[in-house]
């Protein structure tokens, strides 16, 4: 067990629906970061947060929201999904708002879009 | 442009085996660099991390290596087990950035 806890860890959902994922980071880590892992594709950043801001964009879509709550635990809006959002979406977490200070993964929600 | 390559994209040995993944990038300014092992549907754990300075770095039967004039890396699997089956990725961490980089990841398979 990492400590970062994701739910659910399956999904299945059908097209232009609406989803959230949970992530709850390891206790003491502040930053919570989100990646999303397409069929034997490598992980693509999506979004961090820290403290409850957001800190860093990366290649998310405008039907994709994220927050992080006062208890830091965050979410992942997946919104009017389409067949290609199937994919693994991982969230990991961090002490400090830098990437280079540690970094612990989830074990991830695989979200089947059909 | 920032690019983190590997090599082999798969790779097949027989148990007891050792292997050698290699990681090309172009990331820079560099702070660190980390290997990380993803079994098929878990989230990556870590296996080492490098700073700028350091040449070699040992965890068990894992070394890696890293080169930062070259900007290359190797993780060298010794004695390969069949729990040695896993994604085997490349992160690339550049200095005073909050992302990281990613490469696709060597696809490590051992065989009885």
């Amino acid at each position: 067990d990492s400590g970062v806890t994701q739910t659910p860890k399956h999904l299945i959902t059908a097209t232009g629906q609406r989803v959230t994922l949970r992530c709850s980071p390891r206790s003491g880590d502040l930053s919570v970061y989100w990646y999303q892992q397409s069929l034997d594709q490598g992980l693509q950043f999506l979004i961090q947060y820290y403290n409850g801001e957001e800190r860093a964009k990366g290649n998310i879509l405008e039907r994709f929201s994220a927050q992080q709550f006062p208890d830091l635990h965050s979410e992942l809006n997946l919104s009017s999904l389409e067949l290609g959002d199937s994919a693994l979406y991982f969230c990991a977490s961090s002490v400090a708002d830098s990437a280079g200070y540690g970094y612990t993964f989830g074990s991830g929600t695989r979200l089947t879009v059909v | 442009k920032n690019q983190v390559e590997q090599s082999p994209q798969s790779l097949i040995i027989l148990e007891g085996k050792n292997c050698t993944l290699q990681c090309n990038y172009t990331v820079s300014p560099f702070s660190n660099l980390r290997w990380y092992k993803q079994d098929t549907g878990r989230g990556p754990v870590s296996l080492t991390i490098m700073t700028f300075s350091e040449n070699t770095k040992s965890n068990g039967r894992y070394t890696a290596t890293l080169d930062a004039d070259t900007k290359q890396s190797s993780l060298h699997i010794t004695a390969s087990q069949l729990s040695d089956s896993a994604s085997y990725i490349c992160v690339v961490n550049p200095a005073g950035a909050n992302n990281l980089f990613f490469g696709t990841g060597t696809r490590l398979t051992v065989i009885p």
